[in-house]
């Protein structure tokens, strides 16, 4: 069974532009969960999607948006560009048996994003 | 409000001693989850093993095991004869009991000198 994708790998931008990440979740996993990890903040929680819907989000600015598609798949945008959106961006997919959170996220290889 | 902390910022061991990663936690669901994440080099978290707060039973897997104690909100981690390959962050993470959000602690950075 294949991992949890995410596409671009590596990704270099400039202050003010805008960006889009794509997250493959595993066959079959409904839940996509997105994180920003930073060395000053750490590992940090951007929103989760279940079933084409947001069900949580996290404490960052209206920048941050994301959405999931039909067949699970989820994406990112991140506008209006600042040099603190240098991070690596993770992606993670669930099962969710049952409606709820209890299973164990997988996580993809992540997007490193660097803005200049 | 969820809460994960691992004290412990960097461990040095040489290859075939055993090493202890420590991780307490703040919870007031009675219900929760705990999880440890193995994160090498390449950036890519890897899922080592999660734990139900119902579930104190500890849990060996080869030379990696696991101590959940409720009573001092603790859910440690020990690898058996370090090898060079252990080295990685190790991150302890939280989930409550209704939502998927994960609360990570800061990680530990292993090394591990052969």
């Amino acid at each position: 069974k294949a991992g949890v994708t995410q596409t671009p790998r590596y990704l270099i931008k400039t202050r003010g532009q805008q960006v889009t990440l794509s997250c493959s979740p595993i066959s079959g996993h409904r839940s996509v969960s997105w994180y920003q990890q930073t060395p000053g903040q750490g590992l940090q929680f951007l929103f989760e999607y279940f079933s084409e819907t947001q069900r949580n989000k996290g404490n960052f600015p209206g920048r941050f948006s994301g959405r999931q598609f039909s067949n699970s798949r989820s994406e990112m945008n991140v506008s209006t560009l600042e040099l603190g959106d240098s991070a690596l961006y993770l992606c993670a997919s669930s099962l969710v048996v049952g409606g709820q959170g209890a299973d164990e996220q997988f996580f993809g290889p992540g997007t490193r994003l660097t803005v200049l | 409000a969820q809460k994960v902390t691992q004290a412990q910022t960097e461990i040095s061991v040489v290859e075939k001693e055993d090493v202890t990663l420590d991780c307490v936690y703040e919870t007031r669901d009675t219900t929760y989850y705990l999880f440890w994440y193995k994160q090498p080099p390449s950036g890519e978290l890897v899922f080592l093993i999660r734990r139900n707060s119902f579930d104190e039973q500890n849990e060996i897997s080869g030379r990696y095991s696991w101590n959940f104690q409720k009573s001092t909100s603790s859910f440690n981690f020990t690898i058996t004869a370090s090898q060079v390959v252990d080295s990685a962050v190790y991150f302890c993470a939280l989930k409550g009991s209704t939502l998927g959000r994960l609360y990570f602690g800061r990680g530990t950075q292993l090394t591990v000198w052969p």
